[in-house]
């Protein structure tokens, strides 16, 4: 399920240096997957996706990769910049039901 | 293309009192949903409509919550009355259609309930 705080894991990383942002999910059942990047002040913004039948996926400066057998969930920045700092988001769906989102993790991107 | 809008950004009231939000999709996306989010944690469903109908409402506290699409455009949310345990951002997002599993999401309302 998820889980809850007020401490959500925060990553930081020096601009220019790669990032690796992890997520566990929970329901084996789901097909789709996706990674949100929130702001201060605004609503998430979709990143990438992934549906259960591929391992990896590829989109512009980030690559998401998805291990099945221990339900797990990637999202790698390449070369990390100031505007990448934000709380990300993974949130699964099983068979077009409801989005379920995981907690989230600040990146912190130091210049 | 114009996203999504939601107003008002920010509201403050006590507990016991009554507050709406209001939501307008992206032009043509029949599919709206609305979230809570509060802080620290990840957004939660409360409610999703199919054009004007309510496909699910699972986890919306119906003795206190209601939402409404009449036109099958904009909607509102409602909160009546109030609880401290209410203080949290309301988002609203759309789709084009439920089963798309892309949805976008406007800026939210924060509410302070005290």
């Amino acid at each position: 399920g998820e889980s809850v705080g007020l401490h959500l894991p925060t990553l930081s990383v020096q601009e220019g240096d790669n990032s690796i942002i992890n997520c566990a999910y929970s329901n084996s059942a789901s097909d789709y997957f996706i990674w949100y990047k929130q702001e201060s002040g605004k609503g998430p913004q979709f990143i990438i996706d992934i549906r259960s039948n591929m391992d990896k996926r590829q989109g512009q400066r980030v690559t998401v990769l998805l291990n099945k057998t221990v339900k797990h969930l990637s999202l790698q920045i390449a070369a990390t910049q100031p505007g990448d700092s934000a709380v990300y988001f993974c949130a699964e769906n099983s068979h077009g039901n409801k989005l379920v989102f995981g907690a989230g993790t600040i990146l912190r991107v130091k210049s | 293309e114009a996203g999504v809008a939601q107003s008002p950004r920010y509201k403050i009231i006590e507990k016991r009192q009554s507050v709406a939000f209001w939501c307008n999709p992206i032009s043509g996306h029949a599919t709206l949903y609305w979230y809570q989010q509060i802080l620290g944690q990840g957004p939660k469903l409360l409610i999703q409509f199919q054009n004007n109908g309510v496909v699910d409402d699972s986890q919306l506290p119906k003795d206190r919550f209601s939402a409404e699409r009449l036109k099958g455009v904009d909607s509102t949310l409602k909160i009546q009355p109030a609880k401290l345990e209410d203080s949290a951002v309301y988002l609203c997002a759309s789709s084009f259609q439920p089963g798309t599993y892309e949805q976008y999401f406007g800026p939210g309302t924060r509410l302070t309930v005290t």
